[in-house]
C-alpha cells in the first residue's frame, strides 16, 4: 500500500525568507503522481504544485518549487520569498494513474511578520 | 464556472439520524471521490466514482453510502449518524485521463458535527 509521511507537523518562517516542507512516500510503482496541496482557514484545497514521477527535472511554481529525489521516495516543497498568504496547512499527496489520492498529516506553516 | 460545490457547508446531527450531503461539478469531470479530514489524520478517501452509474469503497467506507446518478453529481449519504462521523468532508472531481487533467479539484468542505 502506498503511504504518504510528513514528518514536521508544524513549521515557521519569518516573511520573505525561504521555507523546505518536507514529505516522504512509500510505493512500488514507477510510474506516479505528486501533489503538494494547501489548505488555507477558509477550508478549501488548493493545488500548489504536481509532479509527474517519469519527469526529472523539478516542477516550479512562482515561488513554489520541489525536489523530487525518485530514488529516495522524497518529494519536499520550498517556498521563497515567504508571504503572509502562504500561512495554511499543507498536504502531500501521491497519485498513481487516476486511481485515488494519499495524502501525508499535513503540515501546519506559520508566516511570521 | 462553479467548479465543485458542496452542499450544506455545515450541519449538526444527533445520533442515529441520516442526512446526505450533494456534491456537484460543472466541469464533466468523470472521477468524483468523497474524503474526510480529521485532526491529524489528513484526508482519508471514503468512496469515489470512476463514472455516472458507478461507484467504489475507499479507505473508509463503513456507515457511508454514495450515488453518482448523474454525471455532474456525487452525493454521500449517512444512514444513522454517529459521533465518530463528526469530520469535515471533502468532495473533488478530476478527469480520467492522463496529463495536466489528472488533477484533483476540491469543494470548500461541509463541516459535519454528530452529537
Amino acid at each position: 500500500a502506498q503511504t504518504v509521511t510528513q514528518s514536521q507537523p508544524e513549521m515557521s518562517v519569518q516573511e520573505a525568507e525561504t521555507v523546505t516542507l518536507s514529505c516522504t512516500y512509500d510505493t512500488s510503482e514507477s510510474d506516479y503522481y505528486l501533489f503538494w496541496y494547501k489548505q488555507p482557514p477558509s477550508r478549501q484545497m488548493i493545488l500548489v504544485i504536481r509532479q509527474e514521477a517519469y519527469k526529472q527535472q523539478n516542477a516550479t511554481e512562482n515561488r513554489f518549487s520541489v525536489n523530487f529525489q525518485k530514488a529516495a521516495k522524497s518529494f519536499s516543497l520550498k517556498i521563497s520569498d515567504s508571504q503572509l498568504g502562504d500561512a495554511a496547512m499543507y498536504f502531500c499527496a501521491y497519485r498513481r494513474g487516476a486511481q485515488k489520492l494519499v495524502f501525508g498529516q499535513g503540515t501546519r506553516l506559520t508566516i511570521n511578520p | 464556472n462553479a467548479g465543485v460545490t458542496q452542499t450544506p457547508k455545515f450541519r449538526v446531527l444527533k445520533t442515529g439520524q441520516s442526512m446526505t450531503l450533494l456534491c456537484a461539478q460543472d466541469m464533466n469531470h468523470e472521477y468524483m471521490y468523497w474524503y474526510r479530514q480529521d485532526p491529524g489524520m489528513g484526508l482519508r478517501l471514503i468512496h469515489y466514482s470512476v463514472g455516472e452509474g458507478t461507484t467504489a469503497k475507499g479507505e473508509v467506507p463503513d456507515g457511508y453510502n454514495v450515488s453518482r446518478l448523474k454525471k455532474q453529481n456525487f452525493l454521500l449519504g449517512l444512514e444513522s449518524a454517529a459521533p465518530s462521523q463528526t469530520s469535515v468532508y471533502f468532495c473533488a472531481s478530476s478527469y480520467a485521463l492522463a496529463g495536466t487533467q489528472e488533477t484533483q479539484y476540491f469543494g470548500p468542505g461541509t463541516r459535519l458535527l454528530v452529537l
